[in-house]
């Protein structure tokens, strides 16, 4: 059975700080996404990581993909109010394309 | 604009009876999916659909059925034996085939039976 699985689940962290969200899988694949949830909303398409080593960035927000380890990263930096949210990954398996797999959420709360 | 369209946003049933979800798509994407989302937790896939007239079950598929008679639409039926059927309902779509796109969302259908 395919697992995905994100820790730490909860999370409670200050202004100002980093941090970094991990997304390890337990099947072959190069495709991994990250995905934002606002409460009570749908998902918003973060990133998309489609190779080994690949690395994206927007804001303070950065993911990287090691398809070896077959491990993700989301890391934040100095973390602000505005993303609060439960962020999600998901993983495209190599053995069958478009069935996306999702993680159980990290809920992100940052205080001010 | 692009994008997916769910219906109703709230639903409210008596247990024993069938109901429809509404899911529409105009990103002309081949590949639709239907999730359910219970609080705090991530998300199951139910059905998804990689092309019409064909569908695949997914890990919680009982309960459920699906039909994918046109590319924009693609409805959920949640039946009487669904036993637990009070959830969120995200229904998804992506560009299917070999293309690498992310899934992109509806803004989803909370259904409440009692």
């Amino acid at each position: 059975e395919l697992k995905v699985e994100q820790n730490p689940l909860f999370l409670s962290m200050q202004e100002g700080k980093n941090y970094t969200i991990y997304c390890n899988y337990s099947t072959t694949s190069d495709r991994l996404y990250w995905y934002r949830q606002d409460p009570g909303k749908s998902l918003e398409s973060l990133f998309v990581l489609l190779s080994n080593g690949a690395v994206k960035q927007e804001g303070r927000l950065m993911a990287s993909l090691d398809t070896k380890a077959r491990l993700s990263t989301l890391h934040i930096t100095a973390a602000v109010h505005d993303l609060s949210a439960t962020y999600f990954c998901a993983v495209d398996p190599l053995y069958n394309f478009n069935k996306f797999y999702f993680g159980s959420g990290t809920k992100l709360n940052v205080k001010p | 604009d692009g994008g997916i369209t769910q219906s109703p946003k709230y639903l409210f049933r008596k247990e024993g009876q069938n109901v429809t979800l509404s899911c529409e798509q105009n990103l002309n994407h081949d590949a639709m999916y239907w999730y359910r989302q219970d609080p705090g937790q991530g998300l199951r896939l139910i059905y998804y659909s990689q092309i019409v007239n064909d569908f695949q079950k997914g890990d919680i598929a009982e309960g459920y059925s699906v039909s994918r008679e046109k590319k924009e639409s693609f409805p959920l039926t949640v039946t009487s034996a669904q036993k637990n059927p009070t959830a969120f309902y995200l229904c998804a779509s992506s560009m299917g085939q070999d293309g690498v796109s992310p899934l992109h969302f509806g803004n989803g259908t909370r259904l409440t039976v009692t």
